[in-house]
């Protein structure tokens, strides 16, 4: 009964390069979201997606961020041109619907050198 | 105003007692309403979760509901040392399809 996976657990990137971080949700969860989470800060919301669909992506950078959730395989986020701002814990949750409870993977933690 | 806000703490709480957190949101038309708990370096937890006005109880948990003051409570009893940890309040807002929104976290503190 696997729970929701994210990969890699830790990430480091250098200034300028590409990072991508992998979602996959429990399995039947066609909702996912989303979140990035600075040390000693509460969770803010970046996207919800739905299967081939972006339902809501306010909470997302309008440049260098982008986020799928293709028919078959897991999530993305990804960000290009990575900067130090960008390191902090990312983490994915999925919910079987709308309104329902979201449960979370273990997060990514991405650091920026 | 934030759309989800809650005391940071830090909380503390003897051995044994009732700890109480609070959660106030701004949207009248959120339906759902969660608690998580989250342990430092962790992923959040998913504790209790309600839809309706009034109180829903899962052990030494109960979530208390209240639309009309827009105001929700976790109320844990016979708290223990272990229930050291952040608790993050979340509330699904209808954005053209609901997103869960957080609150910044209440730290709690149970001292042995």
């Amino acid at each position: 009964n696997a729970g929701v996976m994210q990969n890699p657990r830790h990430l480091v990137r250098r200034r300028g390069q590409e990072a991508r971080l992998r979602c996959s949700p429990v399995k039947g969860h066609s909702h996912v979201y989303w979140y990035r989470q600075l040390p000693e800060e509460g969770l803010k919301f970046m996207v919800y997606l739905q299967k081939e669909n972006i339902i809501d992506e306010s909470g997302m950078p309008k440049e260098r961020f982008s986020a799928e959730f293709p028919k078959e395989g897991p999530s993305i986020l990804r960000i290009q041109q990575v900067v130090r701002g960008d390191s902090a814990a990312y983490f994915c949750a999925s919910s079987p619907g709308q309104g329902a409870e979201a449960f979370f993977g273990q997060g990514t933690r991405l650091t920026v050198v | 105003q934030k759309e989800v806000e809650q005391n940071s703490g830090p909380l503390s709480v003897p051995e044994g007692a009732i700890a109480s957190l609070n959660c106030t949101y701004s949207d009248r038309g959120s339906q759902s309403f969660f608690w998580y708990r989250q342990y430092s370096g962790k992923s959040p937890e998913l504790i209790m979760f309600i839809y309706s006005n009034g109180d829903k109880e899962d052990g030494r948990f109960t979530a208390q509901l209240n639309k009309a003051s827009q105001y929700v409570s976790l109320l844990i009893r016979d708290s223990q040392p272990s229930d050291s940890a952040t608790y993050l309040c979340a509330v699904n807002l209808y954005t053209g399809g609901f997103k869960t929104i957080f609150g910044a976290g209440t730290r709690l503190f149970v001292k042995a």
